[in-house]
Formats: structure tokens, C-alpha cells, sequence
């Protein structure tokens, strides 16, 4: 089957640095996504990665490893306005979307 | 990107009664919509593909005679959850796929909140 891992909930204080971490396991694949949501929100496209490596836009970065169907996404010098849910999506071979069921980001001062 | 339009925001219904969702592309043709239903503290789950010009296709353990999907052109879709229950109380999104190749990008109407009575 199809599964998309992420940690549940996650907690950080302001002008830190988080990672979140993603593990996939899919039948093929077409790239991975990251989403930021708000409570009571619809999705925002924070990223798209389809090979390997570091892509970097401002305070977010996401990396991919293929081979061990793995991401995660680095947020930097945090702000109390990330607190949201980031949720990993990866497009099957189908190009299909497989939503992970988010990680809770807190933020605190 | 792509801007999507949602209407209503939210809404309150009494319990067996149709509700209607609109979701608008208003600067994209898409030839397909998604619409996705997520229940609190959990992941979006899609609920079926919205084909203009043709019938959806639905997931698995989503009932097409409960929730009709309208693809009426290339701006324009609708979910009409018919006999609304308690238990459809969630919010619905909608959304469009836009880009080729690499740029493959998915983007989100504002969603719906429904709370059935």
C-alpha cells in the first residue's frame, strides 16, 4: 500500500530553526510536496522537490533522497506566524496526490 | 498560480436537507478538478475527480449518488452533498492541478465548512 509517515505534532521556539521529517513509501513517483495549513484553511504550496537534494526559497528549505524516500522540510528563524500544520504530499504514477496527515507545528515565544 | 474561488465559505444546514459547493478557477481552464473533505486534526482525503464534460471519478467508499458532482465548464464545479447528515459536517476543498512536467502544482480553493444539524 501506499503510506506517506510524518510526525504528528511538533514544538519550537521563535528564531529557531525546525526540521520536519517525511518518509514515503508509494508506487511510484512524480515528485513530493509541502503544504502549509492554517487552522480552518485550505493548503498553501510551500515546495515541490523531484530530485535529489537541497532547494532552498528564503526561510524554507526542503530536501529529497529518492533512494530512502525521505524528505523533510527546514524552517529558519521562526516565527510565531508558522505555527500551522505542514503536510507532505507525493504524486504517485499515476499523478495521483498521497497526503501524509500533517505535523502540528507549534511555536513559542 | 492559479486562483480558486470557493462559495459558500460556510455553512449551516438542518439535517436532510442538499447543500451546494461551487468551486471556480478564475484565471485557470481546468479540465479537472479535485475535491478533498477533511475531518478535524486529520490529513485531506480526496473524494473524487471532477472531469468537465464527463462523470467523476470517485474514491473508493465515497457514495456518488450522496455527493453529485457537477463539471459544467472549464471554471466551474460543484459538490452537492444531497440529504445531509451530521456526520458530513467537514470541510471541503476544492482544487486544480496546473503546470506540466516539473511544474506541476496543485492549488486550493479557501475551502467550505459545512456543520450539518
Amino acid at each position: 500500500g501506499q503510506n506517506i509517515d510524518q510526525p504528528t505534532e511538533m514544538t519550537a521556539t521563535e528564531g529557531a530553526i525546525v526540521q520536519i521529517n517525511c518518509t514515503y513509501q508509494t508506487s511510484g513517483f512524480n515528485g513530493l510536496f509541502w503544504y502549509q495549513q492554517h487552522a480552518g484553511e485550505a493548503p498553501t504550496f510551500l515546495s515541490y522537490n523531484v530530485l535529489d537534494g537541497l532547494e532552498e526559497k528564503g526561510r524554507f528549505s526542503s530536501f529529497l533522497s529518492r533512494s530512502k524516500g525521505y524528505s523533510y522540510l527546514l524552517l529558519k528563524e521562526l516565527q510565531m506566524k508558522d505555527s500551522a500544520s505542514y503536510l507532505c504530499a507525493v504524486m504517485d504514477s499515476n499523478y495521483q496526490l498521497i497526503w501524509g496527515a500533517g505535523t502540528k507545528l507549534i511555536i513559542k515565544p | 498560480g492559479a486562483v480558486v474561488s470557493q462559495h459558500p465559505s460556510w455553512v449551516i444546514c438542518k439535517s436532510g436537507t442538499s447543500v451546494k459547493i461551487e468551486c471556480r478557477s478564475l484565471d485557470f481552464q481546468a479540465t479537472t478538478m479535485f475535491w478533498y473533505r477533511q475531518f478535524p486534526k486529520q490529513s485531506l482525503m480526496l473524494m473524487a475527480t471532477s472531469n468537465e464534460g464527463s462523470k467523476a471519478t470517485y474514491e473508493q467508499g465515497v457514495e456518488k449518488d450522496k455527493f453529485l458532482i457537477n463539471h459544467a465548464s472549464l471554471t466551474l464545479s460543484t459538490l452537492t452533498v444531497t440529504s445531509a447528515h451530521p456526520e458530513d459536517s467537514s470541510f471541503y476543498i476544492c482544487s486544480v492541478r496546473g503546470g506540466t512536467g516539473e511544474a506541476i502544482e496543485q492549488f486550493f480553493g479557501p475551502g467550505t465548512r459545512l456543520t450539518v444539524l
